[in-house]
């Protein structure tokens, strides 16, 4: 069936790298996506991989995707305290616009 | 260029009562999504409505239903509201649903408390 799965949480140093991972387990999902979620809001879409890719790079973000294993990540460079929220990975549903999700991985960014 | 917008922000019902919640899309969108996100869980989708039509739909019985308006907004009704009910209801917009994975943009939400 369909999973996404996240670990829950992850702390870091402002300044460092976060590494957001993610396993699914569709392979004919087209898009993997990546959204952000801060308390008390609606999701806002980071960024997104097209499944026939290995990685993707926007500015302080770099998706990798390993097709293989159905692992998802998101690096996030030099890493600040904005950064602070959840994370969540998702995938479309084979064929539809359906988006699964995962539980999403809170990130926490201290001084 | 405004984006998804929904209303009300937060509604508080008791359970057996109805409630309507509303949803514009992005400018140019013409597909909407619905998706339940419950305290610390990801969300789940509800149902996506595309030329007036539910075009497909998420586990939830028949309680959720929907309808998409000309101009492409939509509303979701939930009717005999129970207390696991009570949720984030995130209304997601895309463009032509090619059912190709098209990029959907989420609106701020709706929070529904059941008491």
């Amino acid at each position: 069936g369909e999973d996404v799965e996240q670990s829950l949480f992850l702390s870091v140093r402002e300044g460092d790298s976060s590494v957001i991972n993610c396993t699914y387990t569709d392979s004919s999902s087209t898009y993997l996506y990546w959204y952000k979620q801060e308390p008390g809001a609606g999701l806002q879409l980071l960024t997104y991989i097209f499944s026939n890719m290995d990685m993707k790079q926007d500015q302080r973000l770099t998706v990798l995707l390993n097709k293989k294993d159905k692992h998802l990540s998101l690096r996030i460079a030099d890493t600040q305290t904005g950064d602070s929220a959840i994370y969540f990975c998702a995938e479309s549903d084979r064929g539809t616009d359906k988006l699964i999700f995962g539980t999403g991985t809170r990130l926490q960014v201290f001084p | 260029d405004a984006g998804v917008t929904q209303s009300p922000t937060h509604l508080i019902k008791t359970r057996g009562q109805q409630v309507t919640l509303r949803c514009s899309p992005k400018s140019g969108h013409d597909t909407v999504s619905w998706y339940q996100q419950a305290l610390g869980q990801g969300p789940q989708f509800i149902f996506q409505y595309y030329e007036e039509e539910e075009r497909q739909r998420g586990n939830f019985p028949d309680r959720f239903s929907g309808h998409q308006f000309p101009n492409y907004s939509s509303e979701l009704n939930v009717n005999a509201l129970l207390l696991g009910d009570s949720a984030l209801y995130l209304c997601a917009s895309s463009l032509v649903a090619g059912g190709m994975g098209e990029t959907q943009y989420f609106g701020p939400g709706t929070r529904l408390l059941v008491l």
